[in-house]
């Protein structure tokens, strides 16, 4: 049973254009959802976070929007850069224990 | 901040031979220590994981084994390779805001 769904697996991105990487979920214990950026060969790398008291959270060119009705969240990615191409993951955690990961969107975007 | 070491980053292993990946944890004590194995288009896979020294949570069933035999050291192991073990694995430390490492890529033949 896949808890964290994640759409879609590619996707590809003029230079300068909007990245939109959607997640839902199943568990309505999850109270934390990362997002990881992960480049070929490397280990992934935490990029932004959110907790379910909160809507949306920016850091930057990166923003994570969250509904918690409909238990979905996603990542937008403004401004799309080149070297913004990699794999993202977006994950939900149980009180802090573990981590429930999707199953990765590899980006492209296109210079 | 947390710094996290693998090694070997690259092993090439044949098939029956024992197996063993280390990782070690900087700037912080009494974390939790995870093993993920990742396959192409399968995302991440939790195998192991361990709230403290000879703790050791298993998540799937499988031809490994972990253990933890200091605070900041965690260890994935195998008596015999299985062609299925091939794979990244990964190393993290604290689910929430954690960390991982650059990972160990296994290449059974």
């Amino acid at each position: 049973q896949q808890q964290v769904k994640q759409s879609p697996q590619s996707l590809i991105v003029q230079k300068g254009g909007i990245s939109i990487i959607n997640c839902a979920y199943e568990n309505t214990a999850f109270d934390y959802f990362p997002w990881y950026q992960q480049f070929p060969g490397k280990g992934p790398a935490l990029l932004i976070a959110i907790r379910p008291d909160v809507s949306e959270k920016k850091e930057g060119r990166f923003t994570i929007s969250f509904n918690k009705s409909a238990k979905q969240f996603s990542l937008h990615i403004m401004d799309s850069q080149p070297g913004d191409s990699a794999t993202y993951f977006c994950a939900a955690s149980k009180s802090g224990l573990t981590l429930t990961f999707g199953k990765g969107t590899m980006l492209l975007v296109s210079p | 901040s947390q710094t996290i070491h693998q090694w070997p980053a690259t092993l090439v292993q044949p098939v029956g031979s024992p197996l063993s990946l280390e990782c070690t944890v900087e700037g912080t004590s009494n974390p939790n220590l995870y093993w993920y194995r990742q396959a192409a288009g399968r995302g991440l896979q939790l195998l192991f994981y361990s709230v403290g020294i000879g703790q050791i949570s298993s998540e799937v069933p499988q031809n490994l084994s972990a253990s933890r035999p200091q605070d900041r050291q965690f260890i994935l192991s195998s008596k015999k390779l299985l062609l299925s073990d091939s794979g990244f694995y990964l190393c993290a430390c604290n689910a929430n805001g954690g960390t991982f490492g650059a990972g160990s890529r296994l290449t059974v033949l």
